[in-house]
């Protein structure tokens, strides 16, 4: 099956720095990667999302790159801000048919962006 | 405001016990997954139903189990509950205009002691 594998654990950054997470699959059917921001005692909420068909996507201050060759993809989060910090999670399907809802997810990425 | 609603948020059960936990998502919300977060772990797939029938499993005993209704609730039910089901449990489904994006519920803290 898929196996995930997201770094770093913890990354502390300076209000207005950029911080970047990169993530590694294992399964080279997987065309979908999304990217999953979860505070503390809420539910993950999606954040930015790629397709295989695509190497790059942005939104406002987020984007995301896709290695498929690698197998490996990366949030970027530029101009970070304290409402940034939260727990940042990855995660690979092999979306499809009626397959749409089996994610495997990496570990998460502590993100604490100081004042 | 998310489509996906879960009831109860908390839960305490004894070990041995039995669990049923609930999820309703909008219309049109024909794909149910079930996620199990253990603390600061990610989500881990347990299942998923597409129009009331399992499609697809993750690495989870037959003692968990679920259900999928016409009226696009679920369930999900562990029997003989252990002291490692105490997690976070997660219902997800997928709007129909964007089948990709899984939009979770706030789910349910389960607590065994």
């Amino acid at each position: 099956g898929e196996n995930v594998e997201q770094h770093p654990s913890t990354l502390s950054v300076q209000e207005g720095d950029s911080a970047v997470i990169k993530c590694t699959y294992s399964d080279s059917a997987s065309n979908y990667f999304p990217w999953y921001k979860q505070e503390l005692g809420k539910r993950p909420q999606l954040i930015i999302d790629i397709r295989s068909n695509v190497g790059e996507k942005k939104d406002q201050r987020i984007a995301v790159t896709l290695n498929k060759t690698a197998k490996h993809f990366s949030l970027h989060i530029t101009e970070t801000q304290p409402e940034d910090s939260a727990v940042y999670f990855c995660a690979a399907s092999s979306a499809g048919g009626t397959s749409y809802g089996k994610l495997t997810f990496g570990q998460g990425t502590i993100l604490t962006v100081h004042p | 405001e998310t489509g996906v609603t879960q009831s109860p948020t908390h839960l305490i059960k004894t070990r041995g016990q039995q669990v049923t936990l609930r999820c309703s998502s909008q219309s049109g919300h024909n794909t149910v997954s079930w996620y199990q977060q253990a603390l600061g772990q990610g989500p881990q797939f347990i299942f998923q139903y597409y129009r009331e029938e399992e499609n697809g499993r993750g690495n989870f005993p037959p003692r968990f189990s679920g259900l999928q209704f016409p009226n696009y609730s679920s369930e999900l039910n562990v029997n003989a509950l252990e002291l490692d089901d105490s997690a976070l449990y997660l219902c997800a489904s997928s709007p129909p205009l964007d089948s990709w994006a899984l939009v979770f519920g706030s789910g349910t803290r389960l607590t065994v002691v």
